[in-house]
């Protein structure tokens, strides 16, 4: 499994795109670029996964490197319910779970 | 889509007594499912795998023998904690490879008193 590398915090305003990096220089092959996130007390949620090309679904998009050592999360336009910790994980069969990054969004 | 419901949401114990979690697969069948932790402010740590029909797999550090894992049929894993202190009071996640990606449960808030 990957290391991934995030922000610790990333603030952004109601209604506005918010762009989360990730770094995972040591992503093998095999590995997908999962990302979920996770509100106070609850399980994490899926939010997109991707393998080498950019993904995009309702909630968000995955923008991934070409050489993919990194890879972006878009939120499209920022609600308060997008406030959670978003998690970047390189895997194949198990998440292994870093620090993430806190989102905060400003009314 | 896939559902994982965890039962209890959250549990007091007294110390010394062992505690029971369920994780239930509702619209899904889930050959593996995955155990975690995590403390206040802290990440989610991985603490073993559940193979239905076979021994768990235990992360590096997890003693087995306080986290008794059985994942008897193909919708059910249970976590027990045995004799517990209040260094094991915890946040536990479930989670099981379904629907779009891994769904979770929604966690158990274990307090040991």
């Amino acid at each position: 499994d990957a290391k991934t590398t995030q922000p610790n915090s990333m603030e952004s305003n109601e209604e506005e795109p918010v762009h989360l990096p990730c770094n995972h220089s040591t992503i093998s092959g095999t590995d997908y670029i999962h990302w979920y996130r996770q509100l106070p007390s609850q399980g994490p949620e899926y939010v997109i996964h991707g393998l080498t090309s950019n993904v995009n679904n309702r909630m968000a998009s995955l923008a991934i490197a070409e050489d993919r050592k990194s890879s972006t999360l878009i939120l499209h336009r920022a609600t308060l319910r997008d406030a959670a910790v978003y998690y970047c994980i390189g895997a194949t069969n198990k998440l292994i779970f870093g620090t993430g990054t806190l989102l905060a969004v400003q009314p | 889509g896939a559902v994982v419901s965890q039962h209890p949401s959250r549990v007091i114990c007294k110390s010394g007594t062992s505690v029971k979690i369920e994780c239930r697969s509702l619209d899904f069948q889930a050959t593996t499912m995955f155990w975690y932790r995590q403390f206040p402010k802290q990440s989610l740590m991985l603490m073993a795998t559940s193979n239905e029909g076979s021994k768990a797999t235990y992360e590096q550090g997890v003693e087995k023998d306080k986290f008794l894992i059985n994942h008897a049929s193909l919708t059910l894993s249970t976590l027990t904690v045995t004799s517990a202190h209040p260094e094991d009071s915890s946040f536990y996640i479930c989670s099981a490879p379904g629907g779009y990606g891994y769904t979770f449960g929604s966690g158990t808030r274990l307090t040991v008193v």
